[in-house]
């Protein structure tokens, strides 16, 4: 089945750093990855939309000069949380598309394990 | 805007018996996807059903579609307490596969 990896799983940093998250499919080729964030007992909520070699789309009210997104190859995207603030700590989840390459049904979103940012 | 909408909030039950979840939703879909998340993890996909199909099982998971009444539901045969996690319907609305996701269901299944 179709793997998708997360790291770090857990970063716990201080005020005013940036921290960088990498998301990958293992064994498909991903053009559309997706960046989501999931607060205690909430459901996910979608950050933005990577596109490989094109800008991310980001959703309303997410600020993307604070999380920037990078979709450098079809099996790699990258978070960075610039100048991280304790508001910004959370669960943050990937998930890829798949257009049916890795076996699995065509439009299934395979989703990373999460990585959980702390910022003190 | 969450699209989704899963019940119960909640769900209680003993090893052995059956689960069902429900999920409503509001706009027309292009498909729809179950997704399980046990506590701090990932999600897990478990089914994704298409808008002209109206069943699917895998195993001991049955999903329905009701497009006409806009919900699905999702059973859960002879549970296991390893069943135990938050279950997450999310909807593609787009076309363009951004999913928008239920607040979820947490499924405790007791020994």
């Amino acid at each position: 089945g179709a793997v998708v990896s997360q790291h770090p799983s857990r970063v716990i940093c201080k005020s005013g750093t940036s921290v960088k998250i990498e998301c990958r499919s293992l064994d498909f080729q991903a053009t559309t990855m997706f960046w989501y964030r999931q607060f205690p007992k909430q459901s996910l909520m979608l950050m933005a939309t990577s596109n490989e070699g094109s800008k991310a789309t980001y959703e309303q009210g997410v600020e993307k000069d604070k999380f920037l997104i990078n979709h450098a190859s079809l099996t790699l995207s990258t978070l960075t949380v610039t100048s991280a603030h304790p508001e910004d700590s959370s669960f943050y989840i990937c998930s890829a598309r798949d257009l049916g390459t890795s076996g699995g049904a065509r439009d299934t979103q395979y989703f990373g394990p999460g990585t959980r940012l702390t910022v003190l | 805007s969450q699209q989704g909408e899963e019940d119960p909030q909640a769900l209680s039950i003993q090893e052995g018996e059956n689960a069902t979840m429900n999920c409503s939703y509001k706009t027309s879909i292009n498909n729809l996807q179950w997704y399980r998340q046990n506590s701090g993890r990932g999600l897990v996909h478990l089914i994704l059903i298409r808008s002209n199909e109206r069943e699917k099982h895998s195993g001991r998971l049955r999903v329905t579609l009701d497009t006409s009444k806009k919900s699905s539901s999702l059973l859960i045969t002879a549970s296991r307490a390893a069943d135990t996690a938050s279950y997450f319907c999310a909807t593609d609305d787009s076309g363009y596969s951004t999913l928008t996701f239920g607040k979820g269901t947490m499924l405790l299944v007791s020994p």
